[in-house]
C-alpha cells in the first residue's frame, strides 16, 4: 500500500518568513496528493491539491510542487502569518479509485510574531 | 463545498458505557464515509470505511465488534464505541468523499469528537 513520510514535524519561522513542509510517497500509481490545515481541536481544512498532471499549483500564498519522477511534493507557504500556525497534513491517493487517502505525520508550523 | 456534520462534538462518559458519533453529509449522498481517530499531536489514523447498505471495512488493528459502525444512508453513517474505557479517550473524526468530477477525490471532514472516558 501507500505509505507517505512528511518533514518536518515542527518548523518554527518569524511572521514575513516562508515555509517549506516535504512529503515523499512510495506507491507510483498516487496522482492526487492533497494538503490540509488543522487547528487544535478543529476538523482538517484543505488548502491546496495537486494533480500527477501538473508540476507546480499555486493559490496567493500557498504554492505546491510534484516531482513524479522523484516521488516528492511540497507545500510552500510565503509571507507567513501568525494565523498560518497549525498542524499541516499531506496526502496521496489514486484519484478516481475508493482508496481512501493515505496521510503523512504531520507538521506543526508555528509562526513566531 | 460539501459539508459534513459530526455530533457531538465533546463527550465525557463513565468507563463501561456506549457512545454514539454520528456523520452527516448535508448537500451531498456520500457513499463512503471514513472514520478516523486522531491522538494528540498525531496524524489521522484510519480506523475503518463504511460503505453504505453493507458491512464497513476495518483496518488491522481495529475491533469492529468495539467500533460498531452503521451507514445506512446516503447522508449518516455512526460509530458507536461499545463499552468505552479510558484507552479510548480520543479525537475521533469522519469525513466524506466528494461527489462529482471536480470532487470525487476530495475528502470533506466532519468537525470532529473529544471523547474523554473517566
Amino acid at each position: 500500500g501507500e505509505n507517505v513520510e512528511q518533514h518536518p514535524s515542527t518548523l518554527s519561522v518569524q511572521e514575513g518568513d516562508s515555509a517549506v513542509i516535504k512529503c515523499t510517497y512510495s506507491d507510483s500509481a498516487s496522482n492526487y496528493f492533497p494538503w490540509y490545515k488543522q487547528e487544535l481541536g478543529k476538523r482538517p481544512q484543505l488548502i491546496i491539491d495537486i494533480r500527477s498532471n501538473v508540476g507546480e499549483k499555486k493559490d496567493q500564498r500557498i504554492a505546491v510542487t510534484l516531482n513524479k519522477t522523484a516521488k516528492h511534493f511540497s507545500l510552500h507557504i510565503t509571507e507567513t502569518q501568525p494565523e498560518d500556525s497549525a498542524v499541516y497534513f499531506c496526502a496521496a491517493t489514486r484519484s478516481g479509485s475508493a482508496r481512501q487517502l493515505t496521510f503523512g505525520s504531520g507538521t506543526q508550523l508555528t509562526v513566531l510574531p | 463545498g460539501a459539508v459534513v456534520s459530526q455530533h457531538p462534538s465533546r463527550v465525557i462518559c463513565k468507563s463501561g458505557t456506549s457512545v454514539k458519533i454520528e456523520c452527516r453529509s448535508l448537500d451531498f449522498q456520500a457513499t463512503t464515509m471514513f472514520w478516523y481517530r486522531q491522538f494528540p499531536k498525531q496524524s489521522l489514523m484510519l480506523m475503518a470505511t463504511s460503505n453504505e447498505g453493507s458491512k464497513a471495512t476495518y483496518e488491522q488493528g481495529v475491533e469492529k465488534d468495539k467500533f460498531l459502525i452503521n451507514h445506512a444512508s446516503l447522508t449518516l453513517s455512526t460509530l458507536t464505541v461499545t463499552s468505552a474505557h479510558p484507552e479510548d479517550s480520543s479525537f475521533y473524526i469522519c469525513s466524506a468523499r466528494g461527489q462529482g468530477a471536480a470532487t470525487n477525490e476530495k475528502l470533506f471532514f466532519g468537525s470532529g469528537t473529544q471523547l474523554s472516558v473517566l
